[in-house]
């Protein structure tokens, strides 16, 4: 089936620097790749998601950039502000009737100090 | 719009007993999924639907039952819990489209097996 692998497990950044979160897909027919927040004791929910026929994508602080061609894609967060701070998972959806079925990361959590 | 419900927010049983967990939706959405979240390994599906009265497995099925009665409403069952089924559940919907959507998730539910 489709594997999603999502690095670093683990990102620590200061106040105002960036954050770089990068994930690689294994089924080339992905078109579809989404990143959801989810801060402690809460819901995930969207942040920016991207198709296959975009290569970056930027809301704000936040963008999505993808590598079609080596199968990767990655979050980059600009400015970090300390609720920044929550888990952040990639996924993607399988082009077809794949009933926009997702196939998560296994997470990063985020922690921006002040 | 109350967006999508879960009932209950938190269960503790003991090894064997059954219950069911309910997620409703009041955005029309035809298609309806239930995840399991455990540390370090993301969001995992376990099974979903794309209409009433039509479901099918995901990628960790066993343990689970599912219907969908009514297109608003997607029940999970554990028929004899285990203490491996000790996570946190959430449910999702989204609207059909093909390649994939936001996918929009309850609050989640805590469940403990002792």
């Amino acid at each position: 089936g489709e594997n999603v692998e999502q690095h670093p497990s683990t990102l620590s950044v200061q106040e105002g620097d960036s954050a770089v979160i990068k994930c690689t897909y294994s089924d080339s027919a992905s078109n579809y790749f989404p990143w959801y927040k989810q801060e402690l004791g809460k819901r995930p929910q969207l942040i920016i998601d991207i198709r296959s026929n975009v290569g970056e994508k930027k809301d704000q602080r936040i963008a999505v950039t993808l590598n079609k061609t080596a199968k990767h894609f990655s979050l980059h967060i600009t400015e970090t502000q300390p609720e920044d701070s929550a888990v952040y998972f990639c996924a993607d959806v399988e082009k077809g009737t794949s009933y926009g079925k997702l196939t998560f990361g296994q997470g990063t959590i985020l922690t921006v100090h002040p | 719009n109350a967006g999508v419900t879960q009932t209950p927010k938190f269960r503790v049983l003991k090894t064997g007993q059954s219950m069911t967990l309910l997620c409703a939706q009041d955005m029309n959405h035809e298609y309806m999924y239930w995840y399991r979240q455990d540390p370090g390994m993301g969001l995992r599906l376990i099974h979903y639907s794309v209409g009433e009265g039509t479901t099918a497995k995901g990628e960790v099925p066993d343990g689970y039952n599912v219907s969908r009665l009514k297109k608003q409403n997607f029940l999970l069952g554990l028929e004899s819990a285990a203490p491996s089924q000790t996570s946190v559940y959430f449910c999702a919907s989204t609207s059909k489209l093909a390649g994939g959507n936001e996918q929009f998730f309850g609050p989640g539910t805590r469940l403990t097996v002792l």
